[in-house]
């Protein structure tokens, strides 16, 4: 147990849905990240928040938004949901700043079907 | 672009010793980390390289060569739970938590 929590762990939508899922990070930590992960492939990275900011993204369309709360829980939305959609969506905490140790903490995901 | 290669599936016997391997292509490569995941599950953290050399936690044991943008991930006294998916992954700079995954390892631990 790594004390992130993701909810909600299954959904269903259909193309053109909006999708919030949501993600409480591990006590102490204040950097979040999202990844999506396709059926058999490695998690790929959306973009991360520190301290309420976004200072990252990877190769994701302006469709994929998120949010980081003063908790520093955070939350992704996904507008206009397409088929490609369909994945395990991984939330991972840290602690932000010097001393990377290398090591995320990851929550169970959020699996998104979109028929 | 970035990009990560490993073996996309190993079968090993209980007991005997796998060693995965991982050859990575990225700007800005900070350091190397390992994920386990059990079907259905989250990955979990195993080990880092941020320098060259070998790094030993319990059985497992990760290895970094930077000059031949490479590591492994050595496995040793294997159990039948060790069974999962492995992967590799590279930090791209430091205060950074982007991490570029590869596909994967499927790891079979057979009787």
């Amino acid at each position: 147990e790594t004390g992130v929590t993701q909810s909600p762990t299954h959904l269903i939508k259909t193309r053109g849905q909006q999708v919030t899922l949501r993600c409480s990070s591990q006590s102490g930590h204040n950097t979040v990240s999202w990844y999506q992960q396709a059926l058999g492939q490695g998690p790929q990275f959306i973009f991360q928040y520190y301290r309420e900011e976004e200072n990252g993204r990877g190769n994701f369309p302006p469709r994929f938004s998120g949010l980081q709360f003063p908790n520093y829980s955070s939350e992704l939305n996904v507008n206009a949901l397409e088929l490609d959609d369909s994945a395990l969506y991984l939330c991972a905490s840290s602690l932000g700043g010097t001393g990377n140790t290398g090591e995320l903490f990851f929550g169970e995901g959020s699996r998104l079907t979109v028929l | 672009g970035q990009s990560l290669e490993q073996p996309s599936e190993v079968t090993a016997v209980e007991g005997a010793i796998v060693q995965i391997n991982c050859t990575y292509q990225t700007s800005g490569f900070y350091g190397l980390s390992w994920y386990q995941q059990h079907d259905g599950g989250a990955p979990t953290f195993l080990s880092y390289n941020a320098l060259d050399g070998l790094e030993e936690t319990g059985r497992f044991s990760s290895f970094l060569s930077r000059s031949d943008s490479y590591g492994y991930l050595l496995l040793q006294e294997l159990q039948m739970k060790d069974s999962a998916s492995y992967f590799c992954a590279a930090f791209l700079g430091a205060g950074s938590y982007q991490l570029t995954f590869g596909k994967g390892t499927k790891l079979s631990v057979i009787p």
